[in-house]
């Protein structure tokens, strides 16, 4: 059964302070790993897309990696707009381009 | 919201009561999801559509719930009767063909059931 799990469930940072998410994951027939951004009262919002270990991608003060079995988010000096909860899905499936999203982690960062 | 139209926003109903959710992936692509987020928790696929036809449906709770597709574009999702735990957002996703395994979501339609 694929399963995917996110840490911490919450994140408080003070504005500049780095950090960063974990997503570790069991799918069978991978096909990429994926980060979305949610925001209150919105759909998830896609951030990046991973496809093998050791590939890295970068987007403003984000940037995702990837091993054999874990994700990172790096967070790099956020700022309060960065707030929001980050979901990480890997993707495969039974009927193919399918995302098993984790519960998430709630991102608030303070001024 | 991402390409993707919802409606309603809000419904507020009784248990047992029937409901129902539209979407409409705006460009018209192919592939279309439904998922369901409970308070807290990460989407849960319900079922996937290849234009008209079914592709995965194994988690969709088919003694209360059904969904269509009509003319490979527009979705209905529909819940009949309706329970407390069936309280949750309802999103709609959109594939395009090129990039089948990139998501785009709705803004959700978020379903109470008292």
């Amino acid at each position: 059964e694929d399963q995917v799990t996110q840490s911490p469930e919450a994140l408080r940072l003070q504005e500049g302070e780095s950090s960063s998410l974990n997503c570790s994951y069991t799918v069978s027939g991978l096909r990429g790993l994926f980060w979305y951004r949610q925001d209150p009262g919105k759909g998830p919002e896609f951030l990046f897309t991973l496809y093998s270990a050791g590939e890295e991608k970068e987007k403003e003060r984000l940037k995702a990696t990837l091993t054999k079995k874990e994700s990172f988010l790096h967070i790099t000096a956020p700022k309060p707009e960065d707030s929001a909860t980050y979901l990480c899905a890997p993707g495969g499936g039974a009927g193919s381009y399918q995302l098993t999203f984790g519960k998430g982690t709630k991102l608030s960062v303070i001024p | 919201e991402a390409g993707v139209a919802q409606s309603p926003r809000y419904k507020i109903i009784e248990k047992r009561q029937s409901v129902a959710f539209w979407c409409n992936p705006i460009s018209g692509h192919a592939t279309l999801y439904w998922y369901q987020q409970i308070l807290g928790q990460g989407p849960k696929l319900l079922i996937q559509f290849q234009n008209n036809g079914v592709v995965d449906d194994s988690q969709l709770p088919k003694d209360r719930f059904s969904a269509e597709r009509l003319k490979g574009v527009d979705s209905t999702l529909k819940i009949q009767p309706a329970k407390l735990e069936d309280s949750a957002v309802y999103l709609c996703a959109r594939a395009p063909r090129l990039a089948k395994n990139i998501q785009y979501f709705g803004a959700g339609t978020r379903l109470s059931v008292l």
